[in-house]
């Protein structure tokens, strides 16, 4: 079955810096990418999402890649805010079935 | 729209217990999964139900079980808790787009604790 791998379990970055969270896949079969943002408290919320007809997306300071060769995808934040800290959770879908990746907590310092 | 309710949202029990959660979809989301979150594990995935019909099942064992209701509606059972249970388990509904998967909706999900 697919399997997803997530890096770094923990990231601090600066105000203003750009943060990077890197994802890896095992299931070619797998065809849509969504990245999901989790508040202290709250739940999971969709943020960018791209599907494997798409190399890149982009959505104001978040953009999300994918390289389907490689099995990996990643998220870029730019510009980074204290509301952007969370934890981050990557996700691949072989078709109706969604795995998720262990998250990455990331924490903006003002 | 009104979005994902999953009730209760906490939850007490003990062990060998059981237990029954409940999750209303967004309107007209027929497809509603099911989630394990721990600290250690983050998400994992339990079962997705479809149309009524169990279409997708994770690595959980027997004692967790689901169905799913003509209006979508769906419920989680868990029984003979373990204290390993104590997690968040969330809810979530989509509107499959024929073979590519579409955004899940979360709810808030439940808290069961078992002591």
């Amino acid at each position: 079955g697919e399997n997803v791998e997530q890096h770094p379990s923990t990231l601090s970055v600066q105000e203003g810096d750009s943060a990077v969270i890197k994802c890896t896949y095992s299931d070619s079969a797998s065809n849509y990418f969504p990245w999901y943002k989790q508040e202290l408290g709250k739940r999971p919320q969709l943020i960018i999402d791209i599907r494997s007809n798409v190399g890149e997306k982009k959505d104001q300071r978040i953009a999300v890649t994918l390289n389907k060769t490689a099995k990996h995808f990643s998220l870029h934040i730019t510009e980074t805010q204290p509301e952007d800290s969370a934890v981050y959770f990557c996700a691949a879908s072989p078709f109706q079935k969604l795995v998720f990746g262990t998250g990455t907590r990331l924490l903006v310092s003002p | 729209k009104a979005g994902v309710t999953q009730t209760p949202r906490y939850l007490i029990k003990t062990r060998g217990q059981q237990v029954t959660l409940s999750c209303s979809p967004i309107s007209g989301h027929r497809s509603v999964s099911w989630y394990q979150q721990t600290p250690g594990q983050g998400l994992q995935f339990l079962f997705e139900y479809f149309s009524e019909t169990q279409r997708n099942k994770g690595n959980f064992p027997g004692r967790f079980s689901g169905r799913q209701f003509s209006n979508s509606r769906s419920e989680m059972n868990v029984s003979t808790l373990e204290l390993g249970d104590s997690a968040l388990y969330l809810c979530a509904s989509s509107s499959p787009e024929g073979r590519v998967r579409s955004p899940l909706h979360f709810g808030n999900g439940t808290r069961l604790t078992v002591t």
